[in-house]
């Protein structure tokens, strides 16, 4: 069975600072892993996407994250970070079948001026 | 492009009353599917389908029925909705590794 796991429910950080969300991922089977972005009473928006072609990943607002099949990890990184960061991080992986995605309970990333 | 149309996006219920969550896709998707976010829960699986008249169970289906009698057209029942149904709903509709999510419903149940 597929699972991921987001360490740390929730991370603070000063702007301009490094922005690191955690995910581990359990797959018997090559993953597609995903990292969407929610902010407040919006719905889902799609960061960015590893689909097995390059390991690290670009996405958009500045965000990327590196598929590391060693660790069965897919952080996601942002070197610099900004006010409008702040929202819920959710990492997930495709199902085997390719039918649904299982999410992580997501990180909540603050920024502090 | 409308991609995945969700309606109600807020509805406020009362125990015991029965109501349906509507999903529509226009990208001709065989693939829908249900989730509902609580806080610190993430997002878990209801229900999907993987094709007109084919449905199954996810992570959470117990109160909720569905039906795919469309490929379009994926709708969530709530049959006696209880208050541990409040939540926020999404419905997502893919191909491969393309997947859209509708707006997401607030659902209140009091």
């Amino acid at each position: 069975a597929q699972s991921v796991t987001q360490l740390g429910s929730h991370v603070s950080v000063s702007e301009g600072a490094l922005v690191l969300l955690r995910c581990n991922y359990s797959s018997s089977v090559p993953p597609y892993l995903f990292w969407y972005v929610q902010y407040p009473n919006q719905g889902l928006q799609l960061l960015l996407k590893y689909t097995s072609a390059a390991t690290l990943v670009k996405g958009i607002n500045g965000f990327e994250a590196e598929f590391k099949k060693s660790e069965t990890s897919f952080h996601l990184t942002k070197p610099s970070a900004h006010m409008s960061d702040a929202a819920e991080y959710f990492c997930a992986v495709q199902n085997q079948a390719g039918t649904a995605l299982i999410f992580g309970k997501g990180t909540t990333l603050s920024v502090s001026s | 492009n409308a991609g995945v149309t969700q309606t109600p996006k807020f509805q406020v219920l009362k125990t015991g009353q029965s109501m349906t969550l509507q999903c529509a896709q226009d990208m001709n998707h065989e693939y829908m599917s249900w989730y509902r976010q609580d806080p610190g829960m993430g997002l878990r699986l209801i229900h999907y389908s993987v094709g007109a008249g084919i449905t199954d169970q996810g992570e959470v289906p117990n109160g909720y029925n569905v039906s795919r009698s469309t490929t379009e057209d994926f709708p969530l029942r709530l049959l006696s909705a209880a208050p541990s149904q409040t939540s926020v709903y999404f419905c997502a509709s893919s191909s491969g590794t393309a997947i859209y999510f509708g707006e997401g419903s607030w659902l209140t149940v009091v």
